[in-house]
């Protein structure tokens, strides 16, 4: 049972280039979702699907697309990189709303956009 | 007003030492919450969920004010491996997390 993973764990980009960031998980969660960790930001959210097939925009979403290709993968893209999206990525997967509610995360991808 | 806002720290306390720290959130309504505790910008792991007044795991403890609006994190006798970030959680359609409190505990 690998949880939430991701790649790739580190990317340097130079400005106007285009890569994609995958995310998997193997729980079997509905909800999944993208995020960036900036110094001092917190955790802001850039897209989430509640489940397969739907996806909706965070708090962040500008510069970014997303798919939801089946169950287990949410994948990021990023049309056109810019400085301004150096960051961690996180994604995330979440149980359920109620009582379990828990998130979990993958380890992140460490970008840099020269 | 955010949703969630915490006390960024740092909090430098010694080994054995208690700290606690408080998170205020917006939302009157929001009935559950959680803290998470982020080691080095590594990914973030729940450490322990608020339902109703409170609750305790060990030397963690969280209590939740709900007329005041805020939970707050205790931590007993403080070790080495207590440094972390801990961020505060408040759920909705999606999960609001605080800034995150730093936490650093010295031999």
């Amino acid at each position: 049972n690998a949880g939430v993973t991701q790649t790739p764990k580190f990317q340097v980009l130079k400005t106007g280039q285009s890569m994609t960031l995958q995310c998997a998980q193997d729980m079997n969660h509905n909800s999944m979702y993208w995020y960036r960790q900036d110094p001092g930001m917190g955790l802001r959210l850039i897209y989430y699907s509640a489940s397969e097939g739907t996806t909706d925009k965070g708090e962040v979403p500008n510069g970014y697309n997303v798919s939801r290709l089946n169950k287990r993968e949410f994948s990021l893209r990023l049309e056109s990189a810019a400085p301004s999206q150096t960051s961690v990525y996180f994604c995330a997967s979440r149980r359920s709303l109620g009582a379990s509610d828990t998130q979990y995360f993958g380890p992140g991808t460490r970008l840099t956009v020269l | 007003r955010k949703e969630v806002e915490q006390d960024p720290g740092p909090f430098n306390v010694p080994e054995g030492a208690t700290v606690a720290f408080n998170c205020t959130y917006s939302n009157s309504a929001s009935q559950s919450f959680f803290w998470y505790r982020q080691d080095c910008r590594k990914e973030p792991k729940l450490l322990m969920s608020v339902y109703s007044s409170g609750n305790e795991d060990g030397r963690f403890t969280a209590q939740l004010n709900r007329a005041s609006q805020y939970i707050s994190l205790l931590i007993r006798d403080s070790k080495l491996s207590d440094s972390a970030t801990y961020l505060c959680v408040v759920p909705r359609w999606k999960l609001s997390f605080g800034a995150g409190t730093t936490v650093t505990v010295r031999a």
